[in-house]
């Protein structure tokens, strides 16, 4: 069956611009999580959501990120005002049970964000 | 709080040679601990989980761990590597979030080279 699919895999934005990076999860899946992967780092965790609730968002590194899944399937994530620093893969990951974060995730194939 | 080391950030075997990725965690409380893989452009994929069963965990591709509590370790072996096994491996550990979630703590990531 499909996996996780993300969308653009790979985004330029001007420093300054704002960008949406789009997850579309398992059918089915409750649990996803919004990570990021600067180069040459381990995925550092940014949200989690149980179906259209947002449950933890205490890695957002800022204010300008902001994330949502709004029917509880398909979730994206916004950057705004995008600085050099935030130039990383975000990846996104679903699982099937309500403790996700205690189980197998299913990884996409992530979003590489470059900022000029 | 939760974390992992990955004590290597490289390591080279030959073919057909043992593979061993070292782990060491930190944890507050008796944690779920997973290895995955990832290949170049590739999503992250599980090779095995630890939740509190059998200390010895057998994965995907030959890949086994030992939970070794007194030492903090969860160290990824495999009897003979191939070709096919060089990519980057991430020791994860579990960790408990906000509103009774928990999320996956990443280590920085050991990259296996396997030379012919």
């Amino acid at each position: 069956g499909a996996g996780v699919s993300q969308s653009p895999r790979y985004k330029v934005a001007k420093r300054g611009q704002d960008v949406a990076l789009r997850c579309d999860p398992i059918s089915g899946h409750v649990s996803l999580f919004w990570y990021q992967q600067a180069l040459g780092q381990g995925p550092e965790f940014l949200t989690y959501f149980q179906n259209e609730a947002q449950l933890d968002k205490s890695g957002l590194p800022s204010d300008r990120f902001f994330a949502e899944r709004p029917e509880g399937s398909v979730s994206t994530l916004k950057i705004q005002r995008t600085q050099q620093e935030d130039s990383a893969v975000y990846l996104c990951a679903s699982s099937s049970r309500l403790a996700g974060g205690l189980d197998e995730q299913y990884f996409g194939p992530g979003t590489r964000l470059t900022v000029t | 709080a939760q974390s992992v080391t990955q004590l290597d950030s490289h390591v080279s075997v030959s073919e057909g040679t043992p593979v061993l990725l070292r782990c060491n965690y930190s944890s507050s409380y008796s944690p779920s601990l997973f290895w995955y893989v990832q290949h170049p452009n590739k999503g992250l994929q599980l090779l095995l989980k630890y939740t509190s069963a059998a200390t010895l965990v057998k994965g995907i591709n030959g890949f086994e761990a030992e939970f070794k509590k007194s030492e903090t370790s969860f160290h990824l072996t495999k009897p003979s590597a191939h070709m096919s096994d060089a990519a980057e491996y991430f020791c994860v550990v579990t960790s408990p979030g906000t509103s009774g979630t928990y999320k996956y703590i990443f280590g920085t990531g050991t990259r296996l080279k396997v030379l012919a």
